[in-house]
């Protein structure tokens, strides 16, 4: 079946580091990729995301390209803010034609625990 | 427009109690699917509905059932609750089930069983 695997945290930065989360995924065929962040005490956000390969998702300064050679689709981002710290989810839907059931339904990773100390 | 909302916000019970949690979706969104996401893990599918049927279901046990009702809000159901149920319940919201519906996200039910 599908699957996500991420870098394990915690990562801890300085401000204005920069930061990358790595992520592979093993699925078939060309899913569409995802970053959700998770700050404390709260649901999922959706950060960015890709629906094909070479596409580069952005948002809020961070960045991921869908690579399909490598099967990845790791986050940068140039100069993290304290604000930043959060937990980061990898995640994939799997590419289905049509209206299908359960189309978009979500397999994330385990996430990534992001510290950004001043 | 109200995002996703969920009830309660924490819930505590015990081994082999029933629970129901309640999912209102975002105004104008059809679909609702459910997570649950174990500390410190990723978010795991439990089930999706759509105009009031299940729409695709992960691999949990028939224990964990659902329903939808016509205004699109969503109760989730678990019977005979185990020690491993112990997590917080997503629920999210889409216009939509296919890979083109971007899913919004309610801040969670936070189950604990003892």
């Amino acid at each position: 079946g599908d699957s996500v695997t991420q870098m394990e945290g915690p990562v801890t930065l300085s401000e204005e580091a920069f930061l990358t989360i790595n992520c592979t995924y093993t699925a078939t065929g060309y899913p569409s990729l995802f970053w959700y962040v998770q700050y404390p005490g709260e649901g999922l956000q959706l950060l960015l995301k890709a629906t094909k390969a070479d596409d580069k998702g952005s948002n809020k300064g961070f960045e991921a390209t869908y690579r399909k050679e490598t099967t990845s689709f790791h986050l940068e981002k140039g100069s993290v803010q304290v604000s930043d710290s959060a937990v980061y989810f990898c995640a994939l839907t799997p590419q289905v034609s049509g209206l299908t059931g359960g189309g978009n339904k979500l397999t994330f990773g385990t996430g990534t625990q992001l510290k950004v100390e001043l | 427009e109200t995002g996703v909302t969920q009830s309660p916000t924490h819930l505590i019970k015990t081994r082999g109690q029933q629970v129901t949690l309640r999912c209102s979706s975002q105004s104008g969104h059809n679909t609702v699917s459910w997570y649950q996401q174990a500390l410190g893990q990723g978010p795991q599918f439990i089930f999706q509905y759509y105009r009031e049927e299940e729409n695709g279901r992960g691999n949990f046990p028939p224990r964990f059932s659902g329903l939808q009702f016509p205004n699109y809000s969503s109760e989730l159901n678990v019977n005979a609750l185990e020690l491993d149920d112990s997590a917080l319940y997503l629920c999210a919201s889409s216009q939509g089930g296919s890979s083109y519906n971007e899913q919004f996200f309610g801040p969670g039910t936070r189950l604990t069983v003892l």
